[in-house]
């Protein structure tokens, strides 16, 4: 099985500070992806990586980045948190090739108070 | 580009009741669809998917049908459980695209 491991299940950080969320996969696949989920607003793709050190903004990439200096690892970055981003984040992986089956972590829920 | 329109929940029914979430998208060529279900607290699990016309996924007693015709992929389960109770997220990935797309999710209350 397919396992995405996203490394904090629940964080609570202040505005201003710099988050880290680590998500990591080993299935091999060359994708990955990081979504945030808000209630009314579904899923919305954050930022994806198709290769190590290789990255594409998403719908909402402002606000975070990411790192992949691995291809089992892709970590999104919060530059300086702020109540806004109070949100369920999701990594995901998928193998190359288009319209394949993504498959998800737990999520992590993320407060910024 | 793509888009999915899944019904708005939330559904509430009552234990044994069939099920039906309905599921439209647009898209270019031919995409693969898929249905997603999240239980309370967890990530995103695939369901079922399909690749081509009138293929049909199923899986758990779910079932959907990939119509081309109508650009649909309705979800589908003939008795449901308490344990089906979920937000279910219907999918389509674009030939040629990494991404899926995601509708909005429809939130299922199932009560014995």
């Amino acid at each position: 099985d397919v396992k995405v491991t996203q490394s904090s299940r629940y964080l609570v950080k202040r505005t201003g500070e710099k988050v880290f969320l680590e998500c990591v996969q080993d299935m091999d696949h060359e994708n990955m992806f990081w979504y945030r989920q808000d209630p009314g607003l579904g899923l919305r793709l954050i930022y994806f990586s198709y290769d190590v050190k290789m990255k594409e903004k998403g719908d909402i990439p402002e606000g975070y980045s990411v790192s992949r200096e691995k291809k089992e690892r892709f970590s999104l970055i919060l530059e300086s948190a702020s109540t806004n981003q109070t949100s369920m984040y999701l990594c995901a992986s998928s193998v190359a090739n288009s319209g394949n089956t993504i498959y998800f972590g737990e999520g992590s829920w993320l407060t910024v108070v | 580009g793509d888009s999915v329109t899944q019904m708005e929940g939330p559904v509430t029914l009552s234990e044994e009741a069939f099920l039906t979430i309905n599921c439209t998208y647009t898209a270019t060529g031919y995409p693969s669809l898929f249905w997603y279900v999240q239980y309370p607290g967890e990530g995103l699990q695939l369901l079922l998917k399909a690749t081509k016309a009138d293929d049909k996924g199923s899986n758990k007693g779910f079932e959907a049908t990939y119509r081309k015709e109508t650009t649909s992929f309705h979800l589908e389960k003939g008795s449901v459980q308490v344990s089906d109770s979920a937000v279910y997220f219907c999918a389509i990935g674009g030939a040629g695209s990494y991404q899926l797309t995601f509708g909005k999710g429809t939130k299922l209350s199932v009560i014995p």
